[in-house]
C-alpha cells in the first residue's frame, strides 16, 4: 500500500510568480484535501476534490485552483504570490464510500513553500 | 475563537510520565481526529473516533459527545513521543460530500530523557 507522495518538498518562489504543487494520492483513495499551515498554526482547509470535482472549499481566493485527475492525483495551483503564501501545503487522500463514509485521512509530508 | 480549542499550547515531560492533552470544540461533529506532526511537516493519523475510547499501543484517545471534548492520553512517554499533536474535528455531513477538517492549534510535547 502506498502513501501520500508531494513533490517538491522544498520550494522558494518570487512575489507575483505562480506555483503547481503536486499530491499522488493513496493507493485505492479517490478524494484529495488540500491544507495551508502557517508556521506555529494548525492547518487551513484550502480545497476538496471528490471524483474530480472540487466539492467543498475554505477561505481561500480564487488565485488558489486546483485539479483532481482521473487516477485521483492532484494539483494545487497558486497565481500572483503573496508573500503571506509563504507555508506548509499538505495534501491528504481518504477513501469516501458511495454512502458518503469516509475511512480516514491519510497525509502526506507537505511541500514547504517560500516566497520571497 | 477557534472551533477547535487545544491545551496545554505547550507540554515538557520527563520520560516515563503520563501525558494528557485536551481537545474542545463548539460544534457538532461526524468524527474526531488526533493526529501527530513532526518537525520537517509530516502529519500521522492516530486516531479517528466518534464515540468512547480507543487504544493503540501506549496512545489513548477518549471523546465525550455531550461535552464536546476529547482528550489523548499518553502512558509510560518517551522522548520519541516528542512531536506537535493536533486535533481536528470532521464536521457533521451538510448533505455534500464536504470533508473538511477544522484543525486546533497543536501542542507541542518534549519529553526529556
Amino acid at each position: 500500500e502506498t502513501g501520500v507522495t508531494q513533490s517538491p518538498t522544498h520550494l522558494i518562489k518570487t512575489r507575483g510568480q505562480q506555483v503547481t504543487l503536486r499530491c499522488s494520492s493513496q493507493s485505492g483513495h479517490n478524494t484529495v484535501s488540500w491544507y495551508q499551515q502557517a508556521l506555529g498554526q494548525g492547518p487551513q482547509f484550502i480545497f476538496q476534490y471528490y471524483r474530480e470535482e472540487e466539492n467543498g472549499r475554505g477561505n481561500f481566493p480564487p488565485r488558489f485552483s486546483g485539479l483532481q485527475f482521473p487516477n485521483y492525483s492532484s494539483e494545487l495551483n497558486v497565481n500572483a504570490l503573496e508573500l503571506d503564501d509563504s507555508a506548509l501545503y499538505l495534501c491528504a487522500s481518504s477513501l469516501v464510500s458511495p454512502g458518503e463514509n469516509s475511512y480516514g485521512y491519510t497525509f502526506g509530508s507537505g511541500t514547504r513553500l517560500t516566497v520571497v | 475563537k477557534n472551533e477547535v480549542e487545544q491545551s496545554p499550547q505547550n507540554l515538557t515531560a520527563q520520560e516515563g510520565e503520563f501525558i494528557t492533552i485536551n481537545c474542545s470544540y463548539s460544534v457538532g461533529i461526524s468524527a474526531l481526529h488526533w493526529l501527530q506532526q513532526h518537525p520537517g511537516g509530516g502529519i500521522v493519523s492516530l486516531f479517528m473516533l466518534s464515540s468512547g475510547k480507543k487504544k493503540h499501543g501506549r496512545l489513548i484517545a477518549t471523546i465525550n459527545i455531550q461535552e464536546k471534548h476529547s482528550s489523548l492520553h499518553i502512558t509510560a512517554s518517551h522522548p520519541r513521543d516528542s512531536a506537535v499533536y493536533i486535533c481536528a474535528r470532521r464536521a457533521l455531513n451538510s448533505g455534500g460530500s464536504n470533508y473538511k477538517l477544522t484543525f486546533g492549534k497543536g501542542t507541542l510535547l518534549t519529553v526529556n530523557p
